[in-house]
Order: C-alpha cells, then sequence, then structure tokens
C-alpha cells in the first residue's frame, strides 16, 4: 500500500516551453503533497506544500509564477515548470502524507521525474 | 530550527564490512526520524524510522536507534553487499508543526565493492 506515482518519468523540452508533471497517491487519499527538486548529487530541496483545495505553499526562493503547483483532488498533483529553461534541468520527486490521525507524518515518494531543457 | 547533519561521502566499503553513516539532528520539538535509500534515477524508499527516543527502526539488516541525550541516528549494518550501494538519507519531521515538512540530510553515497 501506499504507493505515489509519476509520470512522465523523463520529459526532453525545447527551452521556453511549459511541462506538466504528475504526481498520484494510488492507493489512499493525500491530503497533502511535497514537491522536491533535487539536484546532480546534492540532497533534496522542497520547493512548495499543497494541500488539497487550496494554493500550495511554497519556499523561500522558489518562484511560485515559474513553478505552478495545482492540487485539484485528494489522489492529484501537479507541477507546472512554464516557460522552462536549461537551468530549470532537474530531477524532480514528489510525495503523499496520508492523513491518518496520530500518525507519524510518514511521507510517500514518487519515483522522480528527469526533466531536462534543451 | 529544525535541520540534520550527515556524514559526507562517499563511503567504500568491501562487500562483508560493517557500515555506519552518522545521523545528527536539531529539533524543536519531537521528531519522528527517518531513513530514506535512493537507488540511481530512482525515487527515495523509506529504509526504517523511529518516532520517539529510544526507538530502534530495522529492516533488510539494517538498523538505527533514535538516541535522545545524543540527538542522534545513525545507521548500521553488520555485513554490507553490493546491491546496498546507493544514496542514504538520514530525515526528521515534527509532528504537530502543523507543516509536516521533512528536513532531510545532505545524503551519503555507499559504494560496496565485491
Amino acid at each position: 500500500g501506499a504507493v505515489v506515482s509519476q509520470h512522465p518519468s523523463r520529459v526532453i523540452c525545447k527551452s521556453g516551453t511549459s511541462v506538466k508533471i504528475e504526481c498520484r497517491s494510488l492507493d489512499f487519499q493525500a491530503t497533502t503533497m511535497f514537491w522536491y527538486r533535487q539536484f546532480p548529487k546534492k540532497s533534496l530541496m522542497l520547493m512548495a506544500t499543497s494541500n488539497e483545495g487550496s494554493k500550495a505553499t511554497y519556499e523561500q526562493g522558489v518562484e511560485k509564477d515559474k513553478f505552478l503547483i495545482n492540487h485539484a483532488s485528494l489522489t492529484l498533483s501537479t507541477l507546472t515548470v512554464t516557460s522552462a529553461h536549461p537551468e530549470d534541468s532537474s530531477f524532480y520527486i514528489c510525495s503523499a502524507r496520508v492523513a491518518v490521525a496520530g500518525s507519524y507524518n510518514e511521507q510517500f515518494f514518487g519515483p522522480g521525474t528527469r526533466l531536462t531543457v534543451l | 530550527g529544525d535541520s540534520v547533519t550527515q556524514m559526507e561521502g562517499p563511503v567504500t566499503l568491501s562487500e562483508e564490512a560493517f557500515l555506519t553513516i552518522n545521523c545528527t539532528y536539531t529539533a524543536t520539538g519531537y521528531p519522528s526520524l527517518f531513513w530514506y535509500v535512493q537507488y540511481p534515477g530512482e525515487g527515495l524508499q523509506l529504509l526504517l524510522k523511529a518516532t520517539k527516543a529510544d526507538d530502534k527502526g530495522s529492516n533488510k539488516g539494517f538498523e538505527a536507534t533514535y538516541r535522545k541525550e545524543t540527538t542522534s541516528f545513525h545507521l548500521e549494518k553488520g555485513s554490507v553487499q553490493v546491491s546496498d550501494s546507493a544514496v542514504y538519507f538520514c530525515a526528521l519531521s515534527v509532528p504537530g508543526s502543523g507543516t509536516y515538512k521533512y528536513f532531510f540530510g545532505t545524503g551519503t553515497r555507499l559504494k560496496v565493492l565485491a
């Protein structure tokens, strides 16, 4: 149980185009989803926290107009990289939190999406 | 603020060697602690967790004990295998903080040689 999927797993796009990445919780409802960015051989950087039905909360330094996050349902959150540039090339990982009373805040991670902007 | 400090890698070991990856933390509340593993090109997989002091998390031969007195959660394995080669992340989360954020260490790359 507690499986999170991401689509696509890899995407290559031209500079200036927009790319949408989907994050789905397959067998549970996720009231909160998180989007991370990982640079090569580096740790995960939290970009934003997304709660179903409300606006995402972005971390300091993350451009909300560039990285659009939508959490329209309890099983789906999307990250759209608008007007992508080569410096946006990275590994993007989402996670989902199971909303269970008294839980210890475990997040379940998707397999990641490799974005390459040419 | 809340943070995690992890030993720098890479760590290179021979097969069947003993592994220790150090992790210490700073937290304002009572954190839950996690170790995640990332294989090349993949996302993170939960390896083990501990939610309160003196808890020991274990999985696949890996162990870590939540030490409140030393604010540590060191990862250990008695005999590593080539298949354990991966990047290991220590993380914490503070229940009740309202944010449910995870704070990750920088990751430690482990390479096990046959």
